[in-house]
């Protein structure tokens, strides 16, 4: 079974819409981490978080909010979804005393 | 600010013609330099982490090095196989989160 896990993975939604992407790992990692991958732009970090309590600001959190639920959980929401939040989405996690971050399969999302 | 760029964007190479990927970077203060492997439809799958000047590391037909400017990953005899878009990434020191900068990716494409 995969480390980290995201749901939906395909989602096509309308303009207004509130859209939740959810991430789930079996790691054991403290930090989890929210990014949005757009063709030639690279991966940009949108949300991180250490522990339940504890929810930081990436470079690119307008338009976006996110819940940690439980050590093991991470979702992202869209609260009012608009056209250029169309990307793919992933999920990271991170750990210990490893610097490495680990992905999860990614959500492409469309929004029409 | 911190800066990642990947280049070429894009390389053809025939089965067996080695080649390298270059990644330049600006960091205040590098804590470790990343390289990742992404395939169409999935997230990224991590390879090497690089901490200073000098290092090297191998995996199969892999080979990462590390300046104080740039990262080269060196493709040696490729196959098929090793076509997928290659990342790079750089954490700072001071990183908040341990926040990664990625570049736009190289993405490689090997010809029987």
């Amino acid at each position: 079974d995969a480390d980290v896990t995201q749901t939906p993975r395909n989602r096509i939604t309308k303009t207004g819409k509130r859209i939740m992407l959810e991430c789930s790992q079996t790691k054991g990692h403290d930090r989890m981490y929210w990014y949005r991958q757009d063709p030639g732009l690279g991966l940009r970090l949108i949300y991180y978080s250490f522990d339940v309590k504890d929810i930081n600001k990436g470079e690119i959190s307008d338009g976006y909010s996110v819940s940690r639920q439980a050590q093991a959980k991470f979702s992202l929401s869209l609260e009012s979804a608009i056209p250029n939040q169309t990307a793919l989405y992933f999920c990271a996690t991170g750990g210990g005393a490893s610097d490495e971050q680990f992905f999860g399969p990614g959500t492409r999302l469309t929004v029409l | 600010e911190d800066q990642v760029t990947q280049s070429p964007e894009a390389l053809r190479l025939q089965e067996g013609e080695s080649s390298s990927l270059n990644c330049s970077y600006t960091v205040s203060g590098l804590r470790g330099l990343f390289w990742y492997r992404q395939d169409p439809g999935k997230g990224p799958e991590f390879l090497f982490t690089l901490y200073s000047a000098g290092e090297e590391k191998e995996k199969e037909r892999l080979k990462a090095t590390l300046t104080k400017k740039e990262s080269f990953l060196h493709i040696t005899a490729p196959k098929p196989e090793d076509s997928a878009t290659y990342l790079c990434a750089v954490q700072a020191a001071r990183a908040a989160g341990n926040k990664l900068t990625f570049g736009g990716g190289t993405r490689v494409l090997v010809k029987p």
